[in-house]
């Protein structure tokens, strides 16, 4: 049973450029958060969606950032005109149930670099 | 001030103590509250989770909750170098709020 899989692992982007990071969640799961870590920081909650919906962003960037869960394929966080400050971890989560379920699995990750 | 604090650390303590981890949030209506541990690089692995107040055991590992004093804490008896690591308190109110986490060096 295949966990929760994130690609690209590793993205390097210039500044200005687009990133795109994928999320597929555990089978059975329908509910996907993103998640940012940056060093010192922890990890800080950006958005969490339910399959065609986003059910809360409150911790998304207003600008430049935007997440999709589609009915068909993995999620999407999309970064427009990545800066440096952008680079990170970011980690996506699924869960069965909804965002009060206790059980959220985390994927390995996509670290993003902007040069 | 932040909604979930910890100690950064590094704590250390040899192998087969206990080692104590403390967590505090701002949030009174915080409603569950989780351990996560993550190894340099890797993904957080959720470990416990407790709703009530008190202790709740799962082999090595205890978990604590106070809600009056919004403390909780995680305790790992015969600690083991395996488990040198960072240790992540979450708690969910409206959102997930995550701590900075606490690394844990468990010296053979």
């Amino acid at each position: 049973n295949a966990g929760v899989m994130q690609n690209p692992r590793h993205l390097v982007r210039r500044r200005g450029q687009e990133a795109r990071l994928r999320c597929s969640p555990m089978k059975g799961h329908s509910h996907v958060y993103w998640y940012r870590q940056l060093p010192e920081e922890g990890l800080k909650f950006m958005v969490y969606l339910q399959k065609e919906n986003i059910i809360d962003e409150s911790g998304m960037p207003k600008e430049r950032f935007s997440a999709e869960f589609p009915k068909e394929g993995p999620s999407i966080l999309r970064i427009q005109q990545v800066v440096r400050g952008d680079s990170a971890a970011y980690f996506c989560a699924s869960s069965q149930e909804g965002f009060s379920s206790y059980e959220q699995y985390f994927g390995p990750g996509t670290r993003l670099t902007v040069t | 001030q932040k909604e979930v604090e910890q100690n950064s650390g590094p704590l250390s303590v040899p192998e087969g103590a206990i080692a104590s981890l403390n967590c505090t949030y701002s949030d009174r209506g915080s409603q569950s509250f989780f351990w996560y541990r993550q190894y340099s690089g890797k993904s957080p692995e959720l470990i416990m989770f407790i709703y009530s107040n008190g202790d709740k055991e799962d082999g090595r590992f205890t978990a604590q909750l106070n809600k009056a004093s919004q403390y909780v804490s995680l305790l790992i008896r015969d600690s083991q170098p395996s488990d040198s690591a960072t240790y992540l308190c979450a708690v969910k109110g409206n959102q997930f709020y995550f701590g900075t986490g606490t690394s844990l060096t468990v010296i053979p």
